[in-house]
């Protein structure tokens, strides 16, 4: 069955620092790839899409990377601030316009 | 735009009553979709609607779960009887594929909680 797998533990970095999330997927073929924030009480917001076609994509501090043959992304936050503590979600789309979101990786960013 | 509008925003009730979920979408938005979490599942796609067709309800967990969209500014999502374990936020959101493909929208959620 499909799988996706972001870390459940919380990742604590140090203010300044770049943040590293990774999102691992089994038994899937997706046309893109999505990561959303998601802030406490609040709907999942999308940040980056990125197709299977790419490698990397970036906007402002952030940077996501596509690997279909390790089935795997990366996302990553540069210049990490207190502000970008939030839950990230990655997910998976196919043609028709459908998601599957993994689990999501909660990020501290210590001051 | 006022974005995806959800209502209520929280909603408690007893196991075996009628509950219904409303969203409104992003004007002009084509897709609309239902979601479920729960920090055991995490985020569930429950059902998609394309111009106000559902396209894909192989997520709705049971016949007590029900959604229509009668209209493009209009959606809601029903469950009767409600049980427990329906206990969750449900998120509404919407997209429209021409503008920036597959990015979605969404709403502020319902957490509903079945005592």
């Amino acid at each position: 069955s499909q799988k996706i797998e972001q870390n459940s533990e919380a990742l604590n970095i140090q203010e300044g620092k770049t943040a590293t999330l990774t999102c691992n997927y089994t038994n899937y073929s997706p046309a893109y790839l999505q990561w959303y924030r998601q802030d406490p009480g609040r709907g999942p917001v999308f940040l980056l899409l990125i197709r299977e076609n790419e490698k990397e994509k970036r906007k402002e501090r952030l940077k996501v990377t596509f690997d279909t043959t390790l089935k795997q992304s990366l996302f990553h936050i540069t210049a990490s601030q207190p502000a970008d503590s939030a839950t990230y979600l990655c997910a998976l789309g196919n043609a028709g316009n459908m998601l599957t979101f993994g689990g999501g990786t909660r990020l501290m960013v210590k001051p | 735009d006022a974005g995806v509008i959800q209502s209520p925003r929280h909603e408690v009730t007893e196991m075996g009553q009628e509950v219904t979920l409303r969203c409104k979408p992003i004007s002009g938005h084509d897709y609309l979709f239902w979601y479920r979490q729960t920090m055991m599942r995490g985020l569930e796609l429950l059902i998609y609607f394309n111009n106000n067709v559902p396209i894909d309800d192989s997520g709705m967990p049971e016949d007590r779960f029900s959604a229509k969209m009668p209209n493009a500014s209009f959606s809601t999502l029903k469950i009767q009887p409600s049980e427990p374990r329906d206990s969750a936020v449900y998120f509404c959101a919407s997209s429209l594929v021409g503008l920036s493909p597959y990015e979605q929208y969404f709403g502020p959620g319902t957490r509903l909680t079945v005592t």
